[in-house]
C-alpha cells in the first residue's frame, strides 16, 4: 500500500545533528498529522495541519518543527534532541472535518544517540 | 486518569475462541469511536468505526455504550493472523485529533 509514504523509514542520529523526516499522502486529503510512538505508551499527537494551517500543536518542543508546504506533503525537522525522542514517528492524513478515519504511514524509527 | 484506557493484556487465546476486549474513555464530548489494529513494527490501520447501535463486520462486533462510556470489541472464531495489538481510538466534537489507548495484545496460538 503506498497511500501514506514516509521517508527515511530509520534513522540514526546524534544530538547535535539536524535532520528532516518526511511524509507525502496520495489520497487526495486535506488534513495530515505528526504522532510519536513510544515503548509502552499510547500514540501521542504532535502536530496536526487542517488545510495546511497548523492547527494543533500539543506542546511539542521546539527542537521538533513541522513544515506542510501543500496539502500532500508534511515534514518534520530535527534539531538538537534528546535520546529520549528516540521513539517511532507516524505520520497519518485525513479528510479534515473531524471524526475522520486517519490513514498511517509506516513510520519513520528514530534512535537518538 | 487516562483519557482512554484498556487492559494491555496480553490475550493469549486458541485459535477458534472468541476474545472481547474492552475500553473505557474519561471525556463525555467524546464523538468519534474506533478500533485500530497494529501488528508488530508496522503503523496503526482502521479495524472498523464503532456505532451508537453496534456494528459487526465478519467476524468482529464491535459496541458503544455512551453512558457508560465504554466501549468493546469481540473477535469470533480467532485466526492465526489476528494476532496484533488493538488500538481503541476516540476524537473529541468537531475536531480532528485522534486519542489513542495503549493498546491490547492479542497472541493467538495453534
Amino acid at each position: 500500500e503506498t497511500g501514506v509514504t514516509q521517508t527515511p523509514r530509520h534513522l540514526v542520529m546524534g544530538m547535535t545533528n539536524k535532520k528532516s523526516l518526511k511524509c507525502e499522502q496520495h489520497l487526495g486529503h486535506n488534513a495530515m498529522y505528526w504522532y510519536k510512538q513510544s515503548a509502552k505508551k499510547p500514540l501521542e499527537l504532535m502536530f496536526v495541519y487542517s488545510l495546511e494551517e497548523r492547527v494543533e500543536n500539543n506542546s511539542v518542543p521546539s527542537r521538533f518543527s513541522p513544515e506542510c508546504p501543500n496539502s500532500s506533503h508534511l515534514f518534520l525537522h530535527l534539531h538538537t534532541l534528546q535520546p529520549e525522542d528516540s521513539a517511532l514517528y507516524l505520520c497519518a492524513s485525513s479528510v479534515a472535518g473531524g471524526g475522520e478515519t486517519q490513514y498511517f504511514g509506516p513510520g519513520t524509527r528514530l534512535l537518538v544517540l | 486518569r487516562k483519557e482512554v484506557e484498556q487492559d494491555p493484556g496480553p490475550f493469549n487465546v486458541p485459535e477458534g475462541a472468541t476474545v472481547a476486549f474492552n475500553c473505557t474513555y474519561s471525556n463525555s464530548a467524546s464523538q468519534s469511536f474506533f478500533w485500530y489494529r497494529q501488528d508488530c513494527r508496522k503503523e496503526p490501520k482502521l479495524l472498523m468505526s464503532v456505532y451508537s447501535s453496534g456494528n459487526e463486520d465478519g467476524r468482529f462486533t464491535a459496541q458503544l455504550n455512551r453512558a457508560s462510556q465504554y466501549i468493546s470489541l469481540l473477535i469470533r472464531d480467532s485466526k492465526l493472523s489476528d494476532s496484533a495489538t488493538y488500538l481503541c481510538v476516540v476524537t473529541l466534537h468537531n475536531t480532528d485529533k485522534l486519542i489513542f489507548g495503549t493498546g491490547t495484545r492479542l497472541q493467538v496460538f495453534p
